[in-house]
């Protein structure tokens, strides 16, 4: 059981270049979520979605988009990539149907991905 | 949108003392989890827990929901111990719930 996975794990880029960022679940959870950490912070919230084909902005949204054409997977996409967005990035999910009804679970986070943009 | 406080932001632990860290939510919330991110940035998930006490080895949390805070009992602490440690709290938000985090307590135990 892999839970869940990011891709890739580090990353450089140049200014203005632009990449994705994968992430998968095998637990067939709804909500999914992007998290970017900067030194000395807590994770700040960037987009989420809360089923196949949704998406939601969070708290730090600019310069990131999302797409989540798959249940199992929620992608991030950095169009043109700026210092500001060296970071590492988290993905998360939770959330799930059992027997026809919804249940609450609790999140489970990726092993992150550092991106530095220079 | 909801503040999450944790405190204290840092703590300096000898080997084999005991600790409490709190967490503050401005607002109701679904759910409440703590986890701990170890030297290596790895977030691992240590309590799920809305309400009620839970225990697991020499860490146990409680959560007092109609008061709007959560507290992590570390108890004869390790070095392994040491990191940061985050509680995350999930509220109701456009037509899903919402994952919020707290500030951290950064932890270090010393031999």
């Amino acid at each position: 059981n892999a839970g869940v996975t990011q891709t890739p794990k580090f990353r450089v880029l140049k200014t203005g270049q632009s990449m994705t960022l994968l992430c998968a679940q095998d637990m067939n959870h709804e909500y999914m979520y992007w998290y970017r950490q900067d030194p000395g912070m807590g994770l700040r919230l960037i987009h989420y979605s809360v089923g196949e084909g949704t998406t939601a902005k969070g708290e730090v949204p600019d310069g990131y988009n999302v797409s989540r054409l798959k249940k199992q997977n929620f992608l991030l996409g950095l169009e043109s990539a700026a210092p500001s967005q060296t970071s590492v990035y988290f993905c998360a999910s939770s959330y799930s149907w059992t027997s026809g009804r919804p249940r609450n679970t609790e999140a489970f986070f990726g092993q992150g991905t550092r991106l530095t943009v220079v | 949108g909801i503040q999450v406080e944790q405190s204290p932001p840092d703590l300096i632990l000898q080997e084999g003392a005991n600790s409490t860290l709190r967490c503050n939510f401005s607002d109701s919330v679904n759910n409440l989890q703590w986890f701990h991110q170890n030297p290596w940035g790895q977030l691992i998930n240590l309590f799920y827990i809305p309400s009620g006490t839970k225990q697991n080895g020499r860490l146990s949390a409680t959560t007092v929901a109609t008061e709007r805070y959560s507290l992590l009992y570390i108890s004869s602490s390790q070095t392994t111990d040491s990191g940061v440690y985050f509680c995350a709290v999930e509220v109701r938000a456009g037509g899903g719930n919402k994952l919020t985090f707290g500030t951290g307590t950064q932890l270090k135990v010393e031999l």
